[in-house]
């Protein structure tokens, strides 16, 4: 099926560097996603993006957060500066539909995230 | 206040036998339910949804029970099979919104 790919698959900081996480959505994909989960809790919703804007965020989205994805590549998440409870993995996602009964989310494997 | 609860974190089953996974959510306002299966090193993968105006969802041995008055729902699987282990997270969204809100996960073990 259709794939999203993340690049790392695994980073260790310092506390208070600047990280970005890579995400390559589904080629034909109009819609981006982060979510972040916590080892042994729930994934939660970071942010979602479409035609270059963010569509909507949550309360863990903090300021030290931002996407973006420039034309023709990859769907970014930098996280800068990084703290300790930054530590997690971040999943992207890609949709071509909004809504969720047509726009089906496809995950990626994950970026696990530690921050030292 | 967690939107969606799984109610039990993990689960064994043997080979043969129906797994029973279950679910509660508090939003009434939800009304996308899909359920994802994630093996481990990869990412979580839709394995069968439901809408909130359907009371049951068949697709092969999987099947979604979905109780609206109650705000609940399980997952089955039915003649369980090794290759089913994994985790299974129960989620919740509105049909507007793309937002989707996760339970735990419940890591199911079937053993042969």
């Amino acid at each position: 099926g259709p794939k999203v790919l993340q690049i790392p698959s695994h980073q260790i900081i310092d506390m208070g560097q600047m990280v970005t996480l890579n995400c390559d959505p589904v080629s034909n994909h109009l819609y981006f996603y982060w979510y972040k989960q916590i080892l042994g809790q729930q994934m939660e919703f970071l942010v979602n993006f479409y035609n270059g804007k963010v569509m909507e965020k949550s309360k863990l989205f903090k300021d030290q957060f931002s996407v973006e994805r420039p034309d023709g590549s990859y769907f970014t998440l930098k996280i800068q500066p990084t703290a300790l409870e930054d530590s997690a993995v971040y999943f992207c996602a890609s949709s071509l539909n909004w809504g969720p009964n047509t726009g089906q989310l496809y995950f990626g494997e994950g970026s696990k995230l530690t921050v030292l | 206040q967690q939107q969606v609860r799984q109610s039990s974190q993990s689960l064994t089953v043997w080979e043969g036998e129906t797994a029973i996974l279950n679910c509660s959510y508090e939003n009434s306002a939800f009304d996308y339910f899909p359920w994802y299966q994630q093996f481990p090193g990869e990412g979580p993968a839709l394995l069968i949804a439901i809408r909130s105006v359907s009371d049951k969802k068949e697709d092969g041995r999987f099947t979604i029970f979905f109780n609206k008055r109650e705000k609940n729902l399980s997952l089955h699987i039915k003649d369980s099979q090794p290759g089913d282990s994994a985790t299974y997270f129960c989620a919740a969204s509105w049909n507007s919104n793309n937002r989707i809100f996760f339970g735990d996960g419940t890591q199911l073990v079937v053993k042969p």
